[in-house]
């Protein structure tokens, strides 16, 4: 069965420093998503991609966060300056159909995100 | 704005027990409801769609929008079905593909 993949599995960074989180969606899905999840707290959407662009985003998906789709396959969240509050569980996911409606995504196993 | 209830944290039964997972919506347009799965140490799996109307590993989900519920059934639970449960909701009449999530429920089956 096909999977989203995610790299690092966990990573650890400084205060302030940039981060790149890597996903590898399912190569025929058209919507690319990030959420995230810190530590006994709720799944939170991050943000949608499709068609090479930005198609929804959240209230915390501010300034110090982009994505990029560098590639045919890689699909990134960068973190510009990273804050001890941005330490979660960050989740790839990617969706297929077109139209109205989501479709069950597929999720990443996830990036644990630890800023100290 | 939209948000998703689970009242239960944790729901503990027995081996065979029924099991119900409790699930509650706040939106005031047509929604699409989802439960999703998380086992120890796994990814996120998509368990259930309402508009698929289908069991999976003998769960059942109904939408109930006069309750503005979509409780996760099962009759008889085994000890595989321990796992996080999550609803999540996207706003199907808007098809904006966002998911609302709720907290989660941790079922645990005991022998």
């Amino acid at each position: 069965e096909p999977e989203v993949t995610q790299t690092p599995s966990h990573q650890v960074t400084q205060m302030g420093q940039e981060v790149i989180l890597r996903c590898v969606p399912i190569s025929n899905h058209l919507y690319f998503y990030w959420y995230r999840q810190i530590l006994g707290q709720k799944v939170e959407f991050l943000v949608s991609f499709y068609n090479n662009e930005i198609s929804e985003k959240s209230e915390i998906f501010d300034d110090q966060f982009s994505v990029e789709r560098p590639d045919g396959s890689n699909f990134t969240l960068k973190i510009r300056s990273t804050k001890l509050e941005d330490s979660a569980m960050y989740f790839c996911a990617s969706s297929g159909f077109l139209g109205q409606g989501s479709d069950g995504y597929t999720f990443g196993s996830g990036t644990r995100l630890t800023v100290v | 704005a939209q948000r998703v209830t689970q009242p239960e944290k944790l729901l503990s039964v027995f081996k065979g027990a029924p099991v119900e997972l409790k699930c509650n919506y706040s939106y005031s347009g047509s929604p699409e409801l989802f439960w999703y799965v998380q086992y120890s140490r796994q990814r996120l799996q998509l368990l259930l769609r309402h508009i698929s109307r289908e069991s999976i590993k003998g769960f059942t989900a109904d939408l109930n929008k006069g309750e503005t519920s979509f409780h996760l059934k099962k009759p008889f639970a085994q000890e595989e079905d321990s796992a996080m449960y999550y609803c999540a909701l996207s706003e199907r009449d808007t098809g904006r593909r966002a998911l609302t999530f709720g907290s989660g429920t941790r079922l645990q089956v005991q022998p």
